[in-house]
């Protein structure tokens, strides 16, 4: 049983840049969350994924996008990139928007130059 | 709003011992959960323990229990036996029924000695 899968492990931007990581769920998972996770910190959430929908979003500027294709795998796309976007982005499933347990992924750490 | 806070940034404890990892949470709605996560130095965070705010009873599972005050807010982990392992960070975290995400504590760096 697959857990959840991010790619790619690690990803240096400059300043400006765009960048893509996406996220895999868990097999039987249909909802996807994305987290910020900035050094010495607790994970902030950013936005959730149901039915191909951005259902719940945190306190991020536009620059922070997604999707969600009908296989439930999951984009997060930021634009415009800054150095305060350095963090681990964590990806996270779970079952419909009810189910309390989520599963995390491996996580993506970004480093912006 | 909602929060969660962990008071302590480091704890170390001796192997084979128990250690309690404080958590405080705030929130004003009735029905939510409150979770713990260990997040080891690769990055992954790994499920430990559950408690409904409904639940009566304290949560366990394994080396883990959580020690659940609702009137006080606190949900508080004890981890027995603690072993080398063990050594991670360790986040609280709460969900709001009625919001499907998770508000995370700063963190706990747990280290467990020989």
């Amino acid at each position: 049983d697959a857990g959840v899968t991010q790619s790619p492990t690690h990803l240096i931007k400059t300043r400006g840049q765009q960048v893509t990581l996406r996220c895999s769920p868990k097999s039987g998972h249909d909802t996807v969350s994305w987290y910020q996770q900035a050094l010495g910190q607790g994970p902030q959430f950013i936005f959730q994924y149901y039915e191909e929908e951005e259902r719940q979003r945190g306190n991020f500027p536009d620059r922070f996008s997604g999707h969600q294709f009908p296989n439930y795998s999951s984009e997060l796309n930021v634009n415009a990139l800054l150095l305060g976007d350095s963090a681990l982005y964590l990806c996270a499933s779970n079952t419909g928007l009810g189910s309390y347990e989520q599963y995390f992924g491996p996580g993506t750490r970004l480093t912006v130059t | 709003a909602q929060k969660i806070t962990q008071t302590q940034p480091g704890m170390f404890v001796q192997e084979k011992e128990a250690v309690t990892l404080d958590c405080t949470y705030d929130t004003s709605d009735q029905s939510y959960g409150l979770f713990w996560y260990k997040q080891p130095s690769s990055g992954e965070m790994i499920f430990l323990i559950y408690q409904g705010s409904y639940d009566e009873q304290n949560a366990t599972e394994g080396r883990y229990s959580l020690n659940f005050q609702k009137a006080r807010k606190s949900a508080n982990l004890v981890i027995s036996a603690s072993q080398l392992g063990d050594s991670a960070m360790y986040f609280c975290a709460m969900r709001v029924t009625n919001f499907n995400k998770f508000y995370f504590g700063s963190g706990t760096k747990l280290n467990v000695k020989p």
